[in-house]
Protein backbone atom coordinates (compact mmCIF):
# COMPACT_ATOMS: atom_id res chain seq x y z
CA UNK A 1 0.00 0.00 0.00
CA UNK A 2 1.48 3.45 -0.98
CA UNK A 3 -0.48 5.85 0.73
CA UNK A 4 -0.29 7.75 3.72
CA UNK A 5 -0.12 5.83 6.79
CA UNK A 6 -0.67 6.82 10.38
CA UNK A 7 0.64 4.91 13.60
CA UNK A 8 -0.30 3.99 15.93
CA UNK A 9 -4.57 3.70 15.24
CA UNK A 10 -5.53 4.11 18.52
CA UNK A 11 -4.26 5.41 21.40
CA UNK A 12 -5.22 5.54 25.22
CA UNK A 13 -3.62 7.45 27.89
CA UNK A 14 -4.19 8.69 31.26
CA UNK A 15 -3.78 12.42 31.70
CA UNK A 16 -0.76 14.31 31.58
CA UNK A 17 1.23 11.36 29.73
CA UNK A 18 3.10 12.14 26.79
CA UNK A 19 2.46 10.69 23.40
CA UNK A 20 3.52 10.57 19.90
CA UNK A 21 1.93 10.39 16.77
CA UNK A 22 3.87 8.83 13.36
CA UNK A 23 3.15 9.84 10.19
CA UNK A 24 4.18 8.76 6.68
CA UNK A 25 3.56 10.40 3.43
CA UNK A 26 2.94 9.11 -0.05
CA UNK A 27 6.73 8.77 -0.52
CA UNK A 28 6.86 12.25 -3.13
CA UNK A 29 4.79 14.07 -1.49
CA UNK A 30 6.85 17.04 -0.23
CA UNK A 31 3.59 18.58 1.86
CA UNK A 32 2.96 17.38 4.81
CA UNK A 33 -0.04 18.63 7.20
CA UNK A 34 -1.71 17.28 10.53
CA UNK A 35 -5.30 17.95 11.21
CA UNK A 36 -7.41 17.66 14.39
CA UNK A 37 -10.94 16.11 14.00
CA UNK A 38 -13.16 15.99 17.20
CA UNK A 39 -16.26 14.06 17.59
CA UNK A 40 -19.04 15.37 14.66
CA UNK A 41 -17.06 18.15 13.67
CA UNK A 42 -14.88 18.40 10.47
CA UNK A 43 -11.29 18.46 10.45
CA UNK A 44 -8.79 21.47 11.91
CA UNK A 45 -5.97 22.47 10.41
CA UNK A 46 -3.07 22.09 12.81
CA UNK A 47 0.51 22.73 11.16
CA UNK A 48 1.77 22.34 7.69
CA UNK A 49 5.42 21.30 6.69
CA UNK A 50 7.01 21.81 3.03
CA UNK A 51 9.95 19.25 3.28
CA UNK A 52 11.28 19.99 6.68
CA UNK A 53 10.32 23.31 6.62
CA UNK A 54 7.43 23.99 9.22
CA UNK A 55 5.78 26.76 7.03
CA UNK A 56 2.31 27.47 9.01
CA UNK A 57 0.92 26.42 12.87
CA UNK A 58 -2.95 27.24 13.87
CA UNK A 59 -3.35 28.98 17.44
CA UNK A 60 -5.18 25.31 17.90
CA UNK A 61 -1.66 24.10 18.65
CA UNK A 62 -0.48 24.98 21.97
CA UNK A 63 2.53 25.11 23.68
CA UNK A 64 1.81 21.48 24.67
CA UNK A 65 1.87 20.17 20.85
CA UNK A 66 5.40 20.10 18.59
CA UNK A 67 5.47 18.77 15.36
CA UNK A 68 8.62 17.63 13.23
CA UNK A 69 9.46 16.44 9.92
CA UNK A 70 13.32 16.26 10.10
CA UNK A 71 14.56 14.60 6.96
CA UNK A 72 11.51 15.94 4.82
CA UNK A 73 9.86 12.35 4.79
CA UNK A 74 8.18 11.28 7.85
CA UNK A 75 6.59 13.11 10.59
CA UNK A 76 5.84 13.17 14.32
CA UNK A 77 3.02 14.69 16.47
CA UNK A 78 4.02 14.63 19.99
CA UNK A 79 1.28 16.17 22.75
CA UNK A 80 2.87 16.73 26.19
CA UNK A 81 0.96 16.47 29.46
CA UNK A 82 -2.23 15.45 28.15
CA UNK A 83 -5.21 16.60 28.18
CA UNK A 84 -9.31 15.12 28.48
CA UNK A 85 -9.82 18.15 25.58
CA UNK A 86 -6.85 16.45 23.55
CA UNK A 87 -9.25 13.48 22.85
CA UNK A 88 -9.47 13.14 19.23
CA UNK A 89 -8.49 11.55 15.62
CA UNK A 90 -5.18 13.09 14.15
CA UNK A 91 -5.23 13.28 10.47
CA UNK A 92 -1.79 13.68 8.53
CA UNK A 93 -2.41 14.47 4.87
CA UNK A 94 0.40 14.85 1.94
CA UNK A 95 0.33 16.30 -1.14
CA UNK A 96 2.88 17.26 -4.13
CA UNK A 97 4.33 21.11 -4.45
CA UNK A 98 2.39 22.37 -7.32
CA UNK A 99 -1.07 20.19 -7.10
CA UNK A 100 -3.82 22.37 -6.45
CA UNK A 101 -3.90 23.29 -3.10
CA UNK A 102 -6.55 21.37 -1.28
CA UNK A 103 -6.10 17.95 -3.12
CA UNK A 104 -4.79 16.43 -0.03
CA UNK A 105 -4.42 12.61 0.22
CA UNK A 106 -5.29 11.25 3.87
CA UNK A 107 -4.31 8.87 6.39
CA UNK A 108 -6.65 7.21 8.31
CA UNK A 109 -6.18 8.82 11.04
CA UNK A 110 -4.45 7.93 14.43
CA UNK A 111 -7.49 7.70 17.14
CA UNK A 112 -6.30 9.68 21.22
CA UNK A 113 -8.74 8.81 24.15
CA UNK A 114 -6.62 10.57 27.00
CA UNK A 115 -8.67 9.11 30.41
CA UNK B 1 -11.45 34.51 6.73
CA UNK B 2 -13.48 31.35 5.17
CA UNK B 3 -15.89 28.98 6.13
CA UNK B 4 -18.78 26.62 5.02
CA UNK B 5 -21.67 25.49 6.35
CA UNK B 6 -23.54 22.24 5.59
CA UNK B 7 -27.25 22.97 6.22
CA UNK B 8 -27.64 18.98 7.07
CA UNK B 9 -26.22 17.05 9.45
CA UNK B 10 -28.08 13.79 8.52
CA UNK B 11 -29.61 13.38 4.96
CA UNK B 12 -31.18 10.03 4.66
CA UNK B 13 -32.33 8.38 0.74
CA UNK B 14 -33.39 5.34 -0.43
CA UNK B 15 -31.24 3.36 -2.53
CA UNK B 16 -32.04 4.41 -6.31
CA UNK B 17 -33.40 8.01 -5.61
CA UNK B 18 -31.22 11.01 -6.06
CA UNK B 19 -28.85 12.79 -3.44
CA UNK B 20 -28.71 16.27 -2.59
CA UNK B 21 -26.55 17.40 0.47
CA UNK B 22 -26.23 21.23 0.61
CA UNK B 23 -23.32 23.14 0.98
CA UNK B 24 -22.66 27.66 1.61
CA UNK B 25 -19.68 29.10 1.32
CA UNK B 26 -18.19 32.46 2.70
CA UNK B 27 -14.67 33.70 1.37
CA UNK B 28 -12.81 36.80 1.28
CA UNK B 29 -11.27 35.72 -2.23
CA UNK B 30 -12.38 33.58 -5.18
CA UNK B 31 -12.48 30.45 -3.77
CA UNK B 32 -11.56 26.60 -4.06
CA UNK B 33 -14.57 24.60 -2.83
CA UNK B 34 -14.09 20.84 -2.69
CA UNK B 35 -15.93 17.49 -1.25
CA UNK B 36 -14.21 14.79 0.45
CA UNK B 37 -16.33 12.15 1.61
CA UNK B 38 -15.05 10.12 4.95
CA UNK B 39 -15.80 6.65 4.86
CA UNK B 40 -16.10 4.53 8.31
CA UNK B 41 -12.67 3.42 9.26
CA UNK B 42 -10.82 4.95 5.83
CA UNK B 43 -9.24 8.32 5.40
CA UNK B 44 -10.65 11.19 3.98
CA UNK B 45 -10.71 11.43 0.04
CA UNK B 46 -11.19 13.71 -2.41
CA UNK B 47 -14.43 13.47 -4.03
CA UNK B 48 -14.30 16.44 -6.54
CA UNK B 49 -12.80 20.16 -6.74
CA UNK B 50 -14.02 23.94 -8.39
CA UNK B 51 -11.10 25.37 -9.36
CA UNK B 52 -12.71 28.26 -11.20
CA UNK B 53 -12.71 26.16 -14.36
CA UNK B 54 -16.16 25.01 -15.17
CA UNK B 55 -18.56 25.46 -12.72
CA UNK B 56 -20.56 22.25 -12.95
CA UNK B 57 -17.88 19.79 -11.64
CA UNK B 58 -17.87 15.64 -11.98
CA UNK B 59 -16.40 13.89 -9.53
CA UNK B 60 -15.82 10.04 -8.79
CA UNK B 61 -18.50 7.31 -8.23
CA UNK B 62 -21.20 9.71 -10.23
CA UNK B 63 -21.21 13.05 -8.14
CA UNK B 64 -21.21 16.29 -9.29
CA UNK B 65 -21.64 19.74 -7.82
CA UNK B 66 -22.55 22.84 -9.25
CA UNK B 67 -20.37 26.60 -7.97
CA UNK B 68 -23.04 29.07 -7.93
CA UNK B 69 -21.47 32.31 -7.08
CA UNK B 70 -24.53 34.13 -6.68
CA UNK B 71 -25.91 31.74 -4.37
CA UNK B 72 -22.68 31.31 -2.94
CA UNK B 73 -23.43 27.60 -2.73
CA UNK B 74 -21.58 24.50 -4.01
CA UNK B 75 -24.49 21.60 -3.33
CA UNK B 76 -23.18 17.74 -3.88
CA UNK B 77 -25.49 15.53 -6.46
CA UNK B 78 -25.88 12.50 -7.50
CA UNK B 79 -29.05 11.39 -9.45
CA UNK B 80 -29.61 7.51 -7.87
CA UNK B 81 -27.79 6.53 -4.82
CA UNK B 82 -26.04 3.22 -3.97
CA UNK B 83 -25.78 1.52 -0.59
CA UNK B 84 -22.07 1.87 -0.95
CA UNK B 85 -22.52 5.71 -0.96
CA UNK B 86 -23.50 5.95 2.71
CA UNK B 87 -20.60 8.01 4.80
CA UNK B 88 -20.11 11.06 5.81
CA UNK B 89 -19.37 13.84 3.39
CA UNK B 90 -17.64 17.43 3.92
CA UNK B 91 -17.72 20.38 2.05
CA UNK B 92 -13.97 22.44 2.31
CA UNK B 93 -12.91 25.56 0.98
CA UNK B 94 -9.64 26.71 0.34
CA UNK B 95 -8.51 30.21 0.59
CA UNK B 96 -6.67 30.60 -3.11
CA UNK B 97 -4.96 33.39 -1.69
CA UNK B 98 -3.76 32.18 1.28
CA UNK B 99 -0.33 31.43 2.14
CA UNK B 100 -0.58 27.54 2.62
CA UNK B 101 -2.94 24.39 1.77
CA UNK B 102 -5.12 25.12 4.72
CA UNK B 103 -8.00 23.91 4.40
CA UNK B 104 -11.48 24.18 6.46
CA UNK B 105 -13.64 21.94 6.75
CA UNK B 106 -17.88 22.05 7.03
CA UNK B 107 -19.19 20.19 9.60
CA UNK B 108 -20.08 17.54 7.69
CA UNK B 109 -23.33 15.50 7.06
CA UNK B 110 -23.75 12.11 7.28
CA UNK B 111 -25.52 10.39 4.16
CA UNK B 112 -27.88 7.04 4.80
CA UNK B 113 -29.02 4.92 2.12
CA UNK B 114 -32.24 2.41 3.33
CA UNK B 115 -33.32 0.03 0.59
Amino acid sequence: DTGVSQDPRHKITKRGQNVTFRCDPISEHNRLYWYRQTLGQGPEFLTYFQNEAQLEKSRLLSDRFSAERPKGSFSTLEIQRTEQGDSAMYLCASSLMGAHTGELFFGEGSRLTVL
Amino acid sequence: AQSVTQLDSHVSVSEGTPVLLRCNYSSSYSPSLFWYVQHPNKGLQLLLKYTSAATLVKGINGFEAEFKKSETSFHLTKPSAHMSDAAEYFCVVSDRAGTASKLTFGTGTRLQVTL
